[in-house]
């Protein structure tokens, strides 16, 4: 089952906080989120594995709510390098490899 | 190597004709993914690898699609007899951990294929 991403767009200005969510129907065993830039292969930016824990990569940083079988991707200070799609992954824990994604939240940083 | 290369970067490929894309991992990476990408769309997983052995292949769409790694390292996906569907950007990614879906994908550039 793909997760669901919201919103599926964002406009910010420079220096804008932005949140992006992923929800699932079913439980999750891990999350993880990409950035890809047009033209260019996703970027690992963070994973979260069940136990509610939430993580940080300078000013990005998600959370992980397993009982909710939601994600949230926290931009803040936004620059203009954080434009792109940003997408979710989602693993089960029932199968050993396969992630299913989102179909990603277009985040547009303008000066 | 310094990442996850691809290739053919671009194919074009008349409908009927047969294809093979190549992933080269990067160096002792264990698991390996194919996902299939269109216009829009997320990654969509294909098949997924643990060194030379498929431990999934449930989202291959149909028994013309085929991938290997005979050897633990690079990959091939083949697309028998291709149709216009099967046009979009196949993307490889590989893992260090040997359940690939919990760390970190190192993604390739990806091969668009386009059916005409």
């Amino acid at each position: 089952q793909q997760p669901v991403q919201s919103p599926q767009a964002v406009i910010l200005r420079e220096g804008e906080d932005a949140v992006i969510n992923c929800s699932s129907s079913k439980a999750l065993y891990s999350v993880h989120w990409y950035r890809q830039k047009h033209g260019e292969a996703p970027v690992f930016l963070m994973i979260l594995l069940k136990g509610g824990e939430q993580k940080g990569h300078e000013k990005i940083s998600a959370s992980f709510n397993e009982k909710k079988q939601q994600s949230s991707l926290y931009l803040t200070a936004s620059q203009l390098s954080y434009s792109g799609t940003y997408f979710c992954g989602t693993e089960r824990g029932t199968n050993a490899g396969k992630s299913t994604f989102g179909d990603g939240t277009t985040l547009t940083v303008k000066p | 190597g310094a990442g996850v290369s691809q290739s053919p970067r671009y194919k074009v490929a008349k409908r009927g004709q047969d294809v093979a894309l190549r992933c080269d991992p990067i160096s002792g990476h264990v698991s390996l993914f194919w996902y299939q990408q269109a216009l829009g769309q997320g990654p969509e997983f294909l098949t997924y690898f643990q060194n030379e052995a498929q431990l999934d292949k449930s989202g291959l769409p149909s028994d013309r699609f085929f991938a290997e790694r005979p050897e633990g390292s690079v990959s091939t996906l083949k697309i028998q007899r291709t149709q216009q569907e099967d046009s979009a950007v196949y993307l490889c990614a590989s893992s260090l951990n040997p359940r690939g879906g919990l760390s970190e994908q190192y993604f390739g550039p990806g091969t668009r294929l386009t059916v005409t």
